[in-house]
């Protein structure tokens, strides 16, 4: 049982690149989380997914796009990378939809864009 | 909208002293109330939680009571150790009215122990 699991763990782009971000959990559970967390910002949420083939935008969604994949898989995409993008990726997942409820992170996800 | 306010820090204290982070929150609703764990380097661990009014969360000796007069959920420590050296962030979530939309987090308190 790895919980929730993050690939890559480190990338760095170049301005205008793109690039995706998985995130996969093995817990059953019904919805997923996408957060950056910036210094002195605690975490934003970017993303989430309420239960499979839905998305919808949290706090800060442009310059995103999600997919959910299936049950388990939840993938952020930067389809231009900005260097305001800099930051630290983190997936998250919960059982339930109703409170109240847990939700469980994964490693992180460092990206850099210069 | 929901917020949530919590020291900034960086908190340093000695071992074996008296912890407290102090949090308030806004929120229009009945929120749930946690306190989330960071350890260098890793993701966030969910080290305590509240439901209602008045509940006491309690976990590895850490303690916070859901304070709804005073919209607030401080979360205390009696003896500190090394160990509890990591970045402490309090959050909120709504109850159910329109589904999962993600938790509220405060900005993080970074907590130092020094031998």
């Amino acid at each position: 049982n790895a919980g929730v699991t993050q690939t890559p763990k480190f990338q760095v782009l170049k301005t205008g690149q793109s690039m995706t971000l998985q995130c996969a959990q093995d817990m059953n559970h019904n919805s997923m989380y996408w957060y950056r967390q910036d210094p002195g910002m605690g975490l934003r949420l970017i993303y989430y997914s309420a239960s499979e083939g839905t998305t919808d935008k949290g706090e800060v969604p442009n310059g995103y796009n999600v997919s959910r994949l299936n049950k388990r898989e939840f993938s952020l995409r930067l389809e231009s990378a900005a260097p305001s993008q800099t930051s630290v990726y983190f997936c998250a997942s919960s059982a339930l939809i109703r409170d109240p409820y847990e939700q469980y992170f994964g490693p992180g996800t460092r990206l850099t864009v210069t | 909208g929901n917020s949530v306010t919590q020291m900034e820090g960086p908190v340093t204290l000695s071992e074996e002293a008296f912890l407290t982070i102090n949090c308030t929150y806004t929120a229009t609703g009945y929120p749930s109330l946690f306190w989330y764990v960071q350890y260098p380097g890793e993701g966030l661990q969910l080290l305590l939680k509240a439901t209602k009014a008045d509940d006491k969360g309690s976990n590895k000796g850490f303690e916070a009571t859901y304070r709804k007069e005073t919209t607030s959920f401080h979360l205390e420590k009696g003896s500190v150790q090394v160990s509890d050296s990591a970045v402490y962030f309090c959050a909120l979530s709504e109850r159910p009215g329109g589904g999962a939309d993600g938790l509220t987090f405060g900005k993080g308190t970074h907590l130092i122990i020094q031998p």
